[in-house]
């Protein structure tokens, strides 16, 4: 069963908005991880956030995680047309790392 | 770097066959996994390696075999095809210190057919 549950399903933004999307998961983590995937093709790596760990950046990239909520956040700024893919959030405990179903983001240019 | 590469990109098989997806990654990492995604939904995992010699199971392992005798290699080999294994596979490798659930590294993916 999959552990990070990503909301919303789809989110469609213009050029330049910003893009929210949230992740709610189950259990205890090390760390929880975003990546995205382009249609066709194999996941990237975006960010790292460590279960110490409230805020992290990266870029455009903001990630927030809270454990007492189990759930974090992922806001892309400034969004761009490249920036249209599917978004992951991956949560990994010791034995084990689980992938929620993803967010598809359509950026209209 | 070649980073991670998978061969062969495309097959399709008949119920029952068996075949080996190929996995293999230049980076000296010792943590490689295993994923199958099916439409709709996120990775889930099937066999990982923490190291040479190691491997354990995932969420779904149940069809599929791995090894792990060298560091750069991880094949998947699936023993008598059925049609629940239609998806893409991907693997995947990180460096490993502390949690075995670093940044992972992916490959392409395998698009399988099973008919």
């Amino acid at each position: 069963s999959q552990q990070g549950e990503e909301d919303p399903q789809a989110l469609s933004i213009q050029e330049g908005e910003n893009a929210t999307m949230n992740c709610s998961y189950k259990t205890s983590i090390n760390n929880l991880q975003w990546y995205r995937q382009n249609s066709g093709r194999g996941l990237v790596h975006l960010i790292l956030i460590r279960s110490n760990e409230r805020e992290k950046h990266s870029g455009r990239l903001r990630v927030t995680l809270d454990t007492s909520k189990k759930s974090s956040s992922l806001l892309i700024t400034a969004s761009r047309a490249a920036d249209t893919a599917s978004y992951f959030c991956a949560t990994a405990s010791d034995n084990d790392m689980r992938f929620g179903a993803g967010t598809r983001l359509t950026v209209k240019p | 770097n070649a980073g991670v590469t998978q061969t062969p990109k495309f097959q399709v098989l008949k119920t029952g066959q068996s075949m080996t997806l190929q996995c293999a990654q230049d980076m000296n990492h010792e943590y490689m996994s295993w994923y199958r995604q099916d439409p709709g939904m996120g990775l889930r995992l099937i066999h990982y390696s923490v190291g040479a010699g190691i491997t354990d199971q995932g969420e779904v392992p149940n069809g599929y075999n791995v090894s792990r005798s060298t560091t750069e290699d991880f094949p998947l080999r699936l023993l008598s095809a059925a049609p629940s294994q239609t998806s893409v596979y991907f693997c995947a490798s990180s460096a490993s210190g502390g949690s075995s659930y670093n940044e992972q590294f992916f490959g392409p993916g395998t698009r399988l057919t099973v008919l």
